[in-house]
């Protein structure tokens, strides 16, 4: 059981150029999203899906787009990069339930991109 | 919008037990979540108090007061491998968290 996988890892881009992050989770989870994480600091939600074909804005969205086409990916895209995109990005997702472990979050290993 | 306070650093010897408090001003409140993280890895989810009271999971308990918007995280029995950034988040209708800024507790020998 892989949980929730990221890729790519580690990437380094230019100013102005255009990638995609992907996530996939096994897990059968209704609920996805991203998170930015910035040195010395929390995490801070950049947009998240409630199911297969949905996507909302969270507290960072500006700058990134978000697919989810099938309920086990979650696509993040950054149109043209800027230097304050510079950040690990957190991939997690969450079954949907009300029950005792409604916080909880799986999260991935993270994306860590620098922008040049 | 929402807001959490929580300490920054926190210094325990080891065996000793050690509280992590968390207050948070948020509107439509459904839960507070506690994280571990070590060294910028994948946060790991530790506990979850929707409603008042204590949680308690091995040596690791979380506590929940609605009414004065405050919780915390008691860690018992620190061991080396404790030392790691403790993160508090509350829950939106959509399970989405917003985090605070993480407590750097640091367990020495």
């Amino acid at each position: 059981n892989a949980g929730v996988t990221q890729t790519p890892k580690f990437r380094v881009l230019k100013t102005g150029q255009s990638m995609t992050l992907l996530c996939a989770q096994d897990m059968n989870h209704e609920y996805m999203y991203w998170y930015r994480q910035d040195p010395g600091m929390g995490l801070r939600l950049i947009h998240y899906s409630v199911g297969e074909g949905t996507t909302a804005k969270g507290e960072v969205p500006d700058g990134y787009n978000v697919s989810r086409l099938k309920k086990q990916n979650f696509l993040l895209g950054l149109e043209s990069a800027a230097p304050s995109q510079t950040s690990v990005y957190f991939c997690a997702s969450n079954l949907g339930d009300s029950g005792a472990r409604a916080g909880e979050l799986f999260f991935g290993e993270g994306s860590r991109l620098t922008v040049l | 919008g929402q807001s959490l306070e929580q300490p920054s650093e926190v210094t325990a010897v080891e065996g000793a037990i050690v509280q992590i408090n968390c207050t948070y001003q948020t509107s439509g409140f459904y839960g507070l979540s506690w994280y571990q993280q070590h060294d910028g890895g994948a946060p790991t989810f530790l506990s979850y108090n929707a409603l008042d009271g204590l949680e308690e999971t091995g040596r690791f308990s979380s506590f929940l007061s609605r009414s004065d918007s405050y919780g915390y995280l008691l860690l018992q029995e620190l061991q080396m491998k404790d030392s790691a950034s403790y993160f508090c988040a509350v829950s939106g209708s959509a399970r989405q968290l917003t985090f605070g800024s993480g407590t750097q507790l640091t367990v020495l020998p």
